[in-house]
């Protein structure tokens, strides 16, 4: 079983600013197997990436994805107050369909 | 439009089962899966399973295996999760999903409380 490990825990950051999320897998990943999610509170989460760099349906353009191998990315370019939120990566294709931890991004 | 709805909030005690139901539309029904995932109160995500709807096939992790069981009715395009010896670790606000990219839909989260 593939374990998905995020850092850092928390992320204190201030709209506008740059944000970069990590991933790390105790084992390889196929690139088309790794996303990301959004999840916000109140809310169910969000596919934001798939392919470990192809944006979701309707997702925005300041966020990307990059990586490969055992360690992943993803970058938020300039932060909106709506981007304060919890981010998690996922393996899939292929069960177990871990999360990581997941990386809370506050104000 | 897809939509997945779930049934309410459920209140067991320790030992029980539970079934929730996560009925979908807008789609044909047996040609995604559907997964289950859960976030227990102040935790992270958890995935739990997933079901192929079309042939009726289901994985589960490997922390549920023996307590968790996944059914469909095609005939109501509902899907079920039964979890089984249910202890207060098993209070958490339970979803059913949709995950196919490059769109992922979720069901509303029915919230299971376990408590004697």
């Amino acid at each position: 079983e593939i374990v998905l490990t995020q850092s850092p825990g928390t992320l204190c950051l201030s709209p506008g600013e740059r944000a970069t999320l990590s991933c790390r897998a105790s084992q390889g990943v196929s690139t088309m197997y790794l996303a990301w999610y959004q999840h916000r509170p109140g809310q169910a989460p969000r596919l934001l990436i798939y392919g470990a760099s192809n944006r979701a349906t309707g997702i925005p353009d300041r966020f990307s994805g990059s990586g490969s191998g055992t360690d992943f990315t993803l970058t938020i370019s300039r932060l909106e107050p709506e981007d304060f939120a919890v981010y998690y990566c996922q393996v899939y294709g292929i069960s177990p369909y871990t999360f990581g931890q997941g990386t809370k991004l506050e104000i | 439009q897809v939509q997945l709805v779930q049934s309410g909030a459920e209140v067991k005690k320790p030992g029980a089962s539970v079934k929730v139901s996560c009925k979908a539309s807008g789609y044909t029904f047996t040609d995604y899966h559907i997964h289950w995932v859960r976030q227990a109160p102040g935790q992270g995500l958890e995935w739990m399973g997933v079901i192929n709807p079309s042939v009726d096939s289901t994985t589960s992790a490997q922390k549920f295996q023996g307590r968790l069981t996944m059914t469909r009715d095609t005939s109501t395009s509902t899907v079920y999760m039964d979890l089984s010896s249910l202890s207060s670790d098993d209070t958490a606000l339970y979803y059913c999903a949709r995950l196919k990219a490059p769109a992922d839909y979720w069901g509303q989260g029915t919230l299971v409380t376990v408590s004697s």
